[in-house]
């Protein structure tokens, strides 16, 4: 089975600033994307960035990359530059090449602060 | 630009009532999941198919039932409701094949087990 781990508290972020999210998982499986998820207040789920996990650099979409270290099962999210609309819960989920299930963490809020 | 939309948006129901939320898509995706959203639990798949006339057990089914007799739409069904079905639902949606892919959401179905 796989797992996802989002541990961090709420965070509060200074606007303009950058925050890290912490994602770890666990499987036995080499071949599997790693996803991240933003659910502001309103609720919806917003894609926001993939990695697989035989990319050889780290995934970048925007403000938003990904801190992939392998070895340590570790894909953390890293926001540059925070602002106002980024104040949303976000979520690490991880699917296994072959599997159809997108397992999900349990989230982590972040509130960004003027 | 419909996407994945889910009816009822909100629903509230007495313990022991059936209901069914209707999930649609327009993107002609092969596979299609509903999970639930609980505080502090993140999103938890309940069922999901991988086409017409597929369904399968996700990590917390009992209580569910679904179909998908069209392409295009995915039901998932509550017998008879229970205050612990009291959650936030998400249908979502996406091709098959593309490990890269992530979930198209819908809105969110509120349902309220009193």
């Amino acid at each position: 089975a796989q797992k996802i781990t989002q541990t961090q508290p709420g965070m509060f972020v200074q606007e303009k600033e950058a925050v890290t999210l912490d994602c770890t998982y666990d499987t036995s499986d080499p071949s599997y994307g790693l996803f991240w998820y933003k659910q502001p207040s309103s609720g919806e789920m917003i894609f926001l960035i993939y990695q697989g996990s035989y990319d050889q650099q780290n995934a970048t979409e925007g403000r938003y990359s990904l801190n992939f270290q392998k070895a340590r099962k570790s894909a953390n999210l890293v926001i540059s530059a925070s602002q106002l609309g980024d104040s949303a819960m976000y979520f690490c989920a991880m699917r296994r090449y072959g599997n159809n299930r997108l397992a999900f963490g349990k989230g982590n809020q972040v509130v960004v602060i003027p | 630009n419909a996407g994945v939309t889910q009816t009822p948006k909100f629903r509230v129901l007495k313990t022991g009532q059936s209901m069914t939320l209707l999930c649609a898509q327009d993107m002609n995706h092969e596979y299609m999941y509903w999970y639930r959203q609980d505080p502090g639990m993140g999103l938890r798949l309940i069922h999901y198919s991988v086409g017409e006339g597929t369904t399968a057990k996700g990590e917390v089914p009992d209580g569910y039932n679904v179909s998908r007799l069209k392409k295009q739409n995915f039901l998932l069904g509550l017998e008879s409701a229970a205050p612990s079905q009291t959650s936030v639902y998400f249908c979502a949606s996406r091709t098959a094949g593309d490990y890269t892919g992530e979930l198209f959401f819908g809105e969110g179905s509120r349902l309220t087990v009193l």
